[in-house]
C-alpha cells in the first residue's frame, strides 16, 4: 500500500535561509506525488505536482520538488524563505492501482519563518 | 471560476445530535472526495463519489456517516449522532476528471471544522 513519511513534524528556518521539507513515499507503482500547503484556517493549496514528466518540478511561490526513485524521495525545497512561507505542508502519494485519485496525504510539517 | 465551496465553516453540535456538511465542487466538476483531518493530522480519504454514484467509500466507518452526490446541488456528507471523537475539519475536493493528469489535479474546499461538545 501507498505511503508517505514527512521527516521533522516541525522545522524552523531564517527569513531569506534556505527551506528543505522532507518526503519519502511508499509506492508498488509509479506514482504521482504533490506538495500542498495549508495556512491557518483554511484549505489546502496545491504548490506543486509529479506525474512522471520531468522529475525535477518546479511549483508556485518559488517552490520546487525533485523527484529521485532511487530515494523515493520528493523533498521540497525554496532558496530564500519569506515570512508569509509560514504553514503547515503536506507531501502526498496518489494511489495509481485505481483509476481515480485516492490520494494518501503525510502527517505534514509546520514550517516557522524566524525574521 | 468559483472555487469549492463548504458550507457551513463551522458548525458546533453536541453528542447525539446530526451534523450535515455541504460541498459544492467546481463548475464543470463531476467528481468529488471527502477527507478528514483530525488535530496535529494529515487528510485522511473517506469517500469518492461521482454524481450520483458513490465509487469508494473504503475511509468511511462503516456505523453513522453517510456521504451523497444528487444530480442536482451539492455533495452531502452526514453524520448521524455525532461523538467527541468526530470533532475534525473536514475537507471536500472537486476534480474534472478522476485522474490526476499533467492538467487535471483536485482542488480543495476551505473544509468545515466541526465541534462536538
Amino acid at each position: 500500500a501507498q505511503s508517505v513519511t514527512q521527516l521533522g513534524s516541525h522545522v524552523s528556518v531564517s527569513e531569506g535561509a534556505l527551506v528543505l521539507l522532507r518526503c519519502n513515499y511508499s509506492s508498488s507503482v509509479p506514482p504521482y506525488l504533490f506538495w500542498y500547503v495549508q495556512y491557518p484556517n483554511q484549505g489546502l493549496q496545491l504548490l506543486l505536482k509529479y506525474t512522471s514528466a520531468a522529475t525535477l518540478v518546479k511549483g508556485i511561490n518559488g517552490f520546487e520538488a525533485e523527484f529521485k526513485k532511487s530515494e523515493t524521495s520528493f523533498h521540497l525545497t525554496k532558496p530564500s524563505a519569506h515570512m508569509s512561507d509560514a504553514a503547515e505542508y503536506f507531501c502526498a502519494v496518489s494511489d495509481r492501482k485505481t483509476s481515480y485519485d485516492k490520494v494518501i496525504f503525510g502527517p505534514g510539517t509546520s514550517l516557522s519563518v524566524i525574521p | 471560476n468559483a472555487g469549492v465551496m463548504q458550507n457551513p465553516r463551522h458548525l458546533v453540535r453536541r453528542r447525539g445530535q446530526e451534523a450535515r456538511l455541504r460541498c459544492s465542487p467546481m463548475k464543470g466538476h463531476s467528481h468529488v472526495y471527502w477527507y478528514r483531518q483530525l488535530p496535529e493530522e494529515g487528510l485522511k480519504f473517506m469517500v469518492y463519489l461521482q454524481k450520483e454514484n458513490i465509487i469508494d467509500e473504503s475511509g468511511m466507518p462503516k456505523e453513522r456517516f453517510s456521504a451523497e452526490f444528487p444530480k442536482e446541488g451539492p455533495s452531502i456528507l452526514r453524520i448521524q449522532q455525532v461523538v467527541r471523537g468526530d470533532s475534525a475539519a473536514y475537507f471536500c475536493a472537486s476534480s474534472p476528471t478522476s485522474t490526476a493528469s499533467t492538467t487535471d489535479t483536485q482542488y480543495f474546499g476551505p473544509g468545515t471544522r466541526l465541534t462536538v461538545l
